[in-house]
């Protein structure tokens, strides 16, 4: 089946401006995560979604960071007034069913925004 | 809260030749450890993982070592080729209680020399 997509790949905006980035996961996948990474470094964790609750969100930079799935499927992250420390790939992923221990989760391509 | 140390940031074997890449990690609650490969521009991929009732894990050519005690845990690659060549990630997850969530070292460049 398909895997974790993401969209836009590509993301310019220009310091001040709000953005949108979207994540698929994979069909029947209960939880979803974001992660940030910065040019050379490893994926950073943001936030993470069991379904559609939001029940860690203790990666977030800022208050300016906002993260949804209202339906338990797909989600969308969105940064307000958007700063150039903002500049990333921005890593969707999920993974199966509930496990105590340690999922595979899947990455999504990412969505490499640059702010100017 | 959790800390992924990661060595060595770059690594350059010859093919054919072995590679090994080292983590530590900080809290002992940490339970399950995979690796990743990212290729340039592309998505990370899952590898190997192992958890941390195991001691090693291996598969073909790649292996995972645990070392609860210590806290580290290595990957090994054996007979290394040219499509090795990528950025290798080691990551740990304190489990369900925690979200699964990953914490990722800050990986290494694998250059294999042909």
């Amino acid at each position: 089946g398909a895997g974790v997509s993401q969209s836009p790949r590509y993301k310019v905006a220009k310091r001040g401006q709000d953005v949108a980035l979207r994540c698929d996961p994979i069909s029947g996948h209960v939880s979803l995560f974001w992660y940030q990474q910065a040019l050379g470094q490893g994926p950073e964790f943001l936030t993470y979604f069991q379904n559609e609750a939001q029940l860690d969100k203790s990666g977030l930079p800022s208050d300016r960071f906002f993260a949804e799935r209202p339906e338990g499927s797909v989600s969308t992250l969105k940064i307000q007034r958007t700063q150039q420390e903002d500049s990333a790939v921005y890593l969707c992923a999920s993974s199966s069913p509930l496990d105590r221990v340690g999922n595979e989760q899947f990455f999504g391509p990412g969505t490499r925004l640059t702010v100017l | 809260g959790e800390n992924v140390e990661q060595h060595p940031s770059t690594l350059s074997v010859q093919e054919g030749d072995s590679a090994v890449i080292k983590c530590t990690y900080s809290d002992s609650a940490s339970n399950y450890f995979p690796w990743y490969k990212q290729e340039l521009g592309k998505r990370p991929q899952l590898i190997i993982d192992i958890r941390s009732n195991v001691g090693e894990k291996k598969d073909q050519r790649i292996a995972v070592t645990l070392n609860k005690t210590a806290k580290h845990f290595s990957l090994h690659i054996t007979e290394t080729q040219p499509e090795d060549s990528a950025v290798y990630f080691c990551a740990a997850s304190q489990g369900m209680e925690y979200g699964n969530k990953l914490v990722f070292g800050a990986g290494t460049i694998l250059r294999v020399k042909s």
